[in-house]
């Protein structure tokens, strides 16, 4: 069965960091890519970060462009995502999602199945 | 402001057929795939419709996707009460560097 599994969120005060992990079982976890969206407390879905299967290509939404970067390590099944000089409209239930498709950036690279989140709170 | 529109609201009864729509442009709808996900609250979203019109195994055919030109709809006949939920429409979009866009989602409440 497919599973993600998203850790590492929290409390945290602005200007600081936080680093989100996302295992990932059940599928061939180099086969896809991956992507990081966000949720705002009553508010909508935002894309924030994708990632091709072999991280050759990686892209960010603007909000969070040269604060945010992700990784993955295929040996590990693993996803994460380091989030520095968080702000507090940072604050959000952050999915990992898997791509249909082995690149992020195209058409058919959105995303099949979703973890279960991990809650940043950005707070002084 | 999302970059794809969708109505906030919609509404019908059991047994009727209710349609969303999601309206975008050249470079995210009219050259790109449309998803549709389902979120309940407090749980994840899922995928119902991926590539414009394709079903996942386990979602039922009551649920039907399409696209025409930069806009796109979600159709849901036969309406059931557990139907309720957010419906958020999303493709690729090809300005700037790239990135992925969401409408901001319809509340469908069965009446």
């Amino acid at each position: 069965e497919l599973q993600l599994v998203e850790s590492g969120g929290g409390l945290v005060q602005p200007g600081r960091s936080l680093r989100l992990s996302c295992a990932a079982s059940g599928f061939t976890f180099d086969d896809y890519a991956m992507h990081w969206v966000r949720q705002a407390p009553g508010k909508g879905l935002e894309w924030v970060s994708g990632i091709n299967w072999n991280s050759g290509r990686i892209g960010y939404a603007d909000a969070v462009q040269g604060r945010f970067t992700i990784s993955r390590d295929n040996a590990k099944n693993s996803l994460y995502l380091q989030m520095n000089s968080l702000r507090i409209e940072d604050t959000a239930l952050y999915y990992c999602a898997k791509a249909y498709s082995a690149h992020y950036y195209d058409s058919s690279g959105l995303f099949h199945s979703w973890g279960q989140g991990s809650l940043v709170t950005v707070s002084s | 402001q999302s970059v794809l529109t969708q109505p906030p609201s919609a509404s019908g009864t059991p047994g009727q057929r209710v349609t969303i729509s999601c309206s975008g442009s050249n470079s995210n709808i009219g050259s790109n795939h449309v998803y549709w996900y389902q979120q309940f609250p407090g749980a994840a979203p899922k995928v119902l419709i991926y590539r414009n019109n394709q079903r996942p195994s386990g979602v039922p055919e009551r649920f039907s996707g399409s696209r025409s030109g930069t806009s796109a709809s979600l159709a849901i006949s036969g309406l059931r009460s557990e139907d309720e939920a957010d419906y958020y429409c999303a493709a690729w979009d090809d300005s700037l560097s790239g990135r992925v866009v969401f409408g901001g989602g319809t509340k469908l409440t069965v009446l």
